[in-house]
């Protein structure tokens, strides 16, 4: 069964850039929905985006991406298929983004998540 | 944004007993609502998607049902591991969390 793992910067200034990594093992990224979900300590998780690789080596092959409205104009996710990895860039940040960052697999839920990443953003 | 509200905040039941959490969607959600477990320091668990399908590996203790607005959880006999906090999720407009129950021991 495919397995999760995230890597991240654990801290982070205001207003830079967070980027974090979620690496799959024991499973292929094409053709799943993979996900970014983030939790504030001792609050509920908070979808982030997702990204589906359809694994299409046409010229036009699509990626398709969706975001939280409330993200959107800051987040962006992307896949490496070569390194079977997806990633979240988050800009702008602030005190409100400190949370642990998980990437999950989503089929009907999510079904599989990774352990998280902790991100503290503090000057 | 769909907006999905737990209750109660907080249930004190003692081993043995059932458990019967609440998720409220500010609309319909069909059925594409989601349970998780979740414990201290790990990630949530899916115990139940679609309303009511147990995901594999789940206890058949476990059981979901409702659809459109209203949705239940129930534990028919609690086992000491199932204290935990539990989130609701709904996928029918993009992806939004309940704010959760805790599940204590009495």
């Amino acid at each position: 069964q495919v397995k999760l793992q995230e890597s991240g910067p654990g801290l982070v200034k205001p207003w830079e850039t967070l980027s974090v990594t979620c690496t799959l093992s024991d499973g292929s990224i094409i053709n799943n929905y993979w996900s970014w979900i983030r939790q504030s300590p001792g609050k509920a998780p908070e979808w982030i985006g997702y990204i589906h690789d359809s694994g299409n080596t046409e010229v036009y092959y699509r990626q398709t991406t969706n975001y939280n409205p409330s993200l959107e104009s800051r987040a962006t996710i992307s896949v490496d298929r070569s390194k079977n990895q997806f990633s979240l860039k988050l800009t702008s940040l602030s005190g409100a983004d400190t949370a642990t960052y998980f990437c999950a697999r989503m089929v009907d839920a999510f079904d599989i998540w990774g352990l998280g990443t902790m991100v503290i953003v503090s000057s | 944004e769909i907006v999905l509200t737990q209750s109660p905040d907080t249930l004190s039941l003692s081993p043995g007993e059932r458990a019967t959490l609440s998720c409220r969607a500010s609309q319909s959600v069909h059925r594409f609502l989601a349970w998780y477990q979740q414990k201290p320091g790990q990630a949530p668990r899916l115990l139940i998607y679609d309303a009511s399908t147990r995901a594999a590996g789940i206890p058949a203790r476990f059981s979901g049902s409702g659809s459109g607005t209203a949705f239940t959880l129930t534990i028919s006999s609690l086992e000491p591991e199932d204290f935990a906090v539990y989130y609701c999720q709904q996928r029918s407009n993009r992806f939004t969390f309940g704010q959760g129950t805790k599940l204590e021991i009495k």
